[in-house]
């Protein structure tokens, strides 16, 4: 089956600093990679996804990026903001499949003041 | 529209009675994911469903648990004989088609005690 590895586990980074959080997958018929915020006590939040046929995507101040030959995609965060303090999860998935996802174990990102 | 309804929040069973975990999901999506959630780890697929049929249970325990989404009401996870392991955060999910995104509820918290 799928295996999802996540790096970091913690994160803490300067106010208006980015951020960065890397994840690998192992299943090569994985095509679609959503990343989920989740904040204490709260459900997942799907935040931003990227299916495979695309190599980056953007939203304001986030933006995703997946290399299919290295199975590896990355979050990134600019500009960080207080309320960008969660943990964060990177997931995989094959669409046709449901939304069976493999879950990484989750970075915790701090942003200090 | 209300978001994915779980209840209860919260709820502490003793060693062997049971737990039943409610989902009710987004108006209009007759998909739904059960994932749990241990500690410090991320989540873990258990069973998708649509209504009254189980699509692919195969992150659910061979035994005590069980799932159904009837064509009337919320989905039940079913936990019977709980144990200490049982212990963890119990998400369930819905999206309006196979695949469509999916939005995640609160979660319903399972202490055995």
């Amino acid at each position: 089956g799928e295996n999802v590895e996540q790096h970091p586990s913690t994160l803490s980074v300067q106010e208006g600093d980015s951020a960065v959080i890397k994840c690998t997958y192992s299943d090569s018929a994985s095509n679609y990679f959503p990343w989920y915020k989740q904040e204490l006590g709260k459900g997942p939040q799907l935040i931003i996804d990227i299916r495979s046929n695309v190599g980056e995507k953007k939203d304001q101040r986030i933006a995703v990026t997946l290399n299919k030959t290295a199975k590896h995609f990355s979050l990134h965060i600019t500009e960080t903001q207080p309320e960008d303090s969660a943990v964060y999860f990177c997931a995989a998935g094959i669409t046709g499949g449901g939304n069976k996802l493999t879950f990484g174990t989750g970075t915790q990102l701090k942003v200090e003041l | 529209n209300a978001g994915v309804m779980q209840n209860p929040r919260h709820l502490v069973r003793r060693r062997g009675q049971e737990a039943r975990l409610r989902c009710s999901p987004m108006k209009g999506h007759s998909h739904v994911y059960w994932y749990r959630q241990l500690p410090e780890e991320g989540l873990k697929f258990m069973v998708y469903l649509q209504k009254e049929n189980i699509i692919d249970e195969s992150g659910m325990p061979k035994e005590r648990f069980s799932a159904e989404f009837p064509k009337e009401g919320p989905s039940i996870l079913r936990i019977q004989q709980v144990v200490r392991g049982d212990s963890a955060a119990y998400f369930c999910a819905s999206s309006p088609q196979v695949n469509g995104e999916a939005f995640f509820g609160q979660g319903t918290r399972l202490t055995v005690v």
